[in-house]
């Protein structure tokens, strides 16, 4: 199986503050690589597919970036709507993985 | 609008069985993969299974391999989990997932999610 290591497990950051998530493969996946955003006591919501292509709608401060092992997401300017878990999700190979998901709070 | 429904989650003893279901309406169900997603409370998602457009490709996590069934029926634009040999290992949210492709790819439209507990 494909382990993703996502990192920070938690983060901490000030309104307009540019947040950085990193999720490593354990192998080569290419750029077959999500991001999804969960707020509490909600379902996940797809922001980022293929590592880089926003989901039409999601606002422009979401960002992806990588491939083969290393990808990145990114929020140019955290907002207080963005408070969140973020997953990272590979699906170059089955089963179908998530990363560990990243906690982002407002300081 | 895509809209995913499940439900059929309850308390189960362990050892038990329980069917999930999951109504599917807003897109032609037929052109794409589902999938099933779970997540224990205040844990991290786990993908459980994944059914092909036709139902004729089934995968499973290897953690249900066995025990757990997913299934389609097309008419009814429905997407089904048949859940056996129940353990305290399977209590979570479960999510239906609708893929972007008719193969693997992303989930674009996931549903509310139903609770499956599994206690004595």
């Amino acid at each position: 199986d494909i382990q993703m290591t996502q990192s920070p497990s938690s983060l901490s950051a000030s309104v307009g503050d540019r947040v950085t998530i990193t999720c490593q493969a354990s192998q080569d996946i290419s750029n077959y690589l999500n991001w999804y955003q969960q707020k509490p006591g909600k379902a996940p919501n797809l922001l980022i597919y293929d590592a880089s292509n926003l989901v039409t709608g999601v606002p422009s401060r979401f960002s992806g970036s990588g491939s083969g092992t290393d990808f990145t997401f990114t929020i140019s300017s955290l907002q207080p709507e963005d408070i969140a878990t973020y997953y990272c999700q590979q699906y170059d190979n089955l089963p179908v993985t998530f990363g560990g998901g990243t906690k982002v709070e407002i300081k | 609008e895509v809209q995913l429904v499940e439900s059929g989650g309850v308390v189960v003893q362990p050892g038990g069985s329980l069917r999930l279901s999951c109504a599917a309406s807003g897109f032609t169900f037929d052109d794409y993969a589902m999938h099933w997603v779970r997540q224990p409370p205040g844990k991290g998602l786990e993908w459980v299974s994944l059914i092909s457009w036709d139902g004729g490709s089934t995968y499973y996590g290897d953690s249900v391999k066995g025990r757990f069934t997913i299934s389609r029926d097309n008419s009814k634009n429905s997407l089904y989990l048949q859940m056996n040999s129940l353990t305290t290992e399977d209590t979570a949210f479960y999510y239906c997932a609708k893929d972007g492709t008719a193969a693997r790819s992303h989930f674009d439209y996931w549903g509310q999610g139903t609770l499956v507990t599994v206690s004595s």
